[in-house]
């Protein structure tokens, strides 16, 4: 059964970048029918899709959020990253990182989440 | 963006009851439909797949039916362990999106 682990900053200031990287074990980022997420949830609300990434390293990023996040694959590490510039308040959320089974994909196997607070 | 449509927003059932939850997308997403469960401070876990399919270890008083636009999940005879909330989600494109949940409490 793969496992995912979230580890980053769990506080950020206004304006500053997030950095948050997904450690993959049990199963590998370069190979089989799988897309890699990040999804978020605001304390309270509802889920949103971030972003993926491909085992080859394409991606794909939610408009809402796309001039600011940056997915990254680092198959030497098996891990994959997640970079958001200009964070603000509206970005304070639960950040999880999602496998996504292939052809459309499933989120099967999910991290436990990491809490990313926007504060000064 | 495909909106995903939940109702109702909140429920109170017994234990032993039947409900049914039902979502909407804004188009047709044929049956790339997927429904989670989300218990307090734990991430989602996958329930059923493709509108229909339930996923491995996923009791059977879960299912799911629809295609198209609009879809359900029904959960027969309620265990205390089923009281969490609930989202749908559309995998037929990106950005993918999903509804904004029935939270399923105790009556």
């Amino acid at each position: 059964q793969v496992r995912l682990q979230e580890s980053g900053p769990g506080l950020v200031k206004p304006s500053q970048t997030l950095s948050l990287t997904c450690s993959v074990s049990r199963g590998s980022v370069s190979s089989g029918d799988y897309y890699w997420n990040w999804i978020r949830q605001p304390a309270g609300q509802g889920l949103e899709w971030i972003g993926r990434i491909s085992t080859t390293g394409d991606t794909n990023y939610n408009p809402s959020l796309k001039s600011r996040v940056t997915i990254s694959l680092d198959t030497s590490k098996n891990q994959f990253s997640l970079k958001v510039n200009s964070m603000t308040a509206a970005d304070t959320a639960v950040y999880y990182c999602v496998r996504g089974l292939l052809p459309n994909p499933t989120f099967d196997s999910w991290g436990q989440g990491t809490l990313v607070i926007v504060s000064s | 963006d495909i909106q995903m449509t939940q109702s109702p927003s909140s429920l109170s059932a017994s234990v032993g009851d039947r409900v049914i939850i039902t979502c909407r997308a804004s188009q047709s997403i044929t049956t790339y439909l997927n429904w989670y469960q989300q218990k307090l401070g734990q991430a989602p876990k996958l329930l059923i797949h493709a509108a229909s399919t339930l996923q491995s270890g996923v009791p059977s008083r879960f299912s799911g039916s629809g295609s198209g636009t609009d879809f359900t999940l029904t959960i027969t005879s309620l265990q205390p362990d089923d009281f969490a909330t609930y989202y749908c989600q559309q995998s037929y494109n990106t950005p993918y999106t999903f509804g904004h949940g029935t939270k399923l409490e105790i009556k």
